[in-house]
């Protein structure tokens, strides 16, 4: 079974200049997150889409953060423009369905700098 | 949101030590996860409880959920380097819009042979 694939890996960018993330859940992963990860700390949930709704986006900075999940598959999160703050790794999961019987299954993240 | 404090917050120990990481809220969770982050990857899934008083064991790894669903416990016995990493805890509570989660800050630890 493949993972939940991310790119890019790699980002760095300058302050006020826009990014996206793009992730691919597991098929037929209903729940997909995106968490924002500053290093030495745990995963803050972003946002949270079952299927292609919106479930939770209660931390995301609605200013310049923001995410669409297609066709309730691929999912987009995009900063713009963003901010020295925003580094960090960025992290997508998804799992069958949500709620704590089931397994979240995370990508390998994007590594993202703002200089 | 509710909130989940990790501790200690960083670990070093000797190889063949025992270790204890707490996870504690004042907030009840339906269930908590136990997740390992190892650097450049994504954390993947140790355990769930989902019972309060439950207990779980991974080989040398323990498992304890608080009988009020409130705290959790993790115990590594005779640690080994190989069980280097970040721990995490993550707990899930229910809203009337879904299941929702938190995650710990986390417990960085280093196995040292």
């Amino acid at each position: 079974e493949a993972g939940v694939a991310q790119s890019p890996r790699y980002k760095i960018i300058e302050k006020r200049q826009s990014v996206a993330f793009w992730c691919n859940p597991i098929s037929g992963h209903a729940t997909l997150y995106w968490y924002q990860q500053i290093l030495g700390q745990g995963p803050k949930l972003l946002i949270q889409f079952q299927n292609n709704g919106v479930v939770d986006d209660s931390q995301l900075p609605k200013d310049r953060f923001s995410a669409e999940r297609l066709k309730g598959v691929d999912s987009t999160l995009k900063i713009q423009p963003a901010k020295l703050e925003d580094s960090a790794v960025y992290l997508c999961a998804s799992s069958f369905t949500a709620g704590g019987y089931y397994e979240q299954y995370f990508g390998p993240g994007t590594r993202l700098t703002v200089t | 949101t509710q909130l989940l404090e990790q501790s200690p917050q960083f670990l070093s120990i000797q190889e063949g030590e025992n270790l204890t990481v707490y996870c504690n809220s004042s907030s009840v969770f339906s269930s908590l996860q136990w997740y390992r982050q190892e650097p450049g990857e994504g954390p993947v899934l140790l355990v769930t409880v989902v019972t309060g008083g439950e207990v779980k064991k991974l080989k040398r790894l323990t498992f304890q959920f608080g009988d009020a669903r409130k705290d959790s416990s993790l115990h590594i016995t005779a640690a080994q380097p190989g069980d280097t990493g970040l721990y995490l805890c993550a707990g899930w509570w229910v809203e009337t819009s879904g299941s929702r989660l938190t995650f710990g800050e986390g417990t960085q630890l280093t196995v040292n042979p």
